[in-house]
């Protein structure tokens, strides 16, 4: 059985700080998804991570993949109040299996 | 493009009542076809899969159901609803080993 972990679970962070969420992952898997999901709404696709060392970057977001170490990070660069959602890690299975989530919120 | 549908956005039943959710997908041909639920500030629960017409996998057991009689159409169905069914449920398609879409979501309350 699969099982993928995030952390932190909560994070609030200061505007203009720098931090990372991890994705841990249990069982051999090369690829590796993160969603964004604002408060009441759906899901929405961040990044898609097809393989070892991948690394893909959209605006203050950037997030790699190391399946030697089954691990995933999504680094933040000084945060602004926008970023505020819950970020979540998928990890290519059958089905997909999702983390539990990390809720960030950014304040002033 | 594909798109997908979900409907409807929210909906208010009380205990007992039975519940259809309807999702489908346009532009993609024998998708993969996914329903989660979310409960409030919690994580996602893999309730539902399918690969193909009348091919359903259950992740969790409970008074919940789905099914699958068109390609693109997915529906989850109960014949008794519990407070317990109150969430945010989420149809996902996907096309092989790709990225998921998501449908933008039925908010349940039980009452």
């Amino acid at each position: 059985e699969l099982k993928v972990e995030q952390n932190p679970l909560f994070l609030s962070m200061q505007e203009g700080k720098n931090y990372t969420i991890y994705c841990n992952y249990s069982t051999t898997s090369d690829r590796l998804y993160w969603y964004r999901q604002d408060p009441g709404k759906s899901l929405e696709s961040l990044f898609v991570l097809l393989s070892n060392g991948a690394v893909k970057q959209e605006g203050r977001l950037m997030a790699s993949l190391d399946t030697k170490a089954r691990l995933s990070t999504l680094h933040i660069t000084a945060a602004v109040h926008d970023l505020s959602a819950t970020y979540f890690c998928a990890v290519e299975w059958t089905p997909l299996v999702f983390g539990k989530g990390t809720r960030l919120s950014v304040i002033a | 493009s594909q798109t997908i549908h979900q409907w409807p956005a929210t909906l208010v039943q009380p205990v007992g009542s039975p519940l259809s959710l309807e999702c489908t997908v346009e532009g993609t041909s024998n998708p993969n076809l996914y329903w989660y639920r979310q409960a409030a500030g919690r994580g996602l629960q893999l309730l539902f899969y399918s690969v193909g017409i009348g091919q359903i996998s259950s992740e969790v057991p409970q008074n919940l159901s789905a099914s699958r009689p068109q390609d693109r159409q997915f529906i989850l169905s109960s014949k008794k609803l519990l407070l317990s069914d109150s969430g945010f449920y989420l149809c996902a398609w996907r096309e092989g080993n790709t990225e998921a879409f998501f449908g933008q979501g039925t908010r349940l309350t039980v009452v």
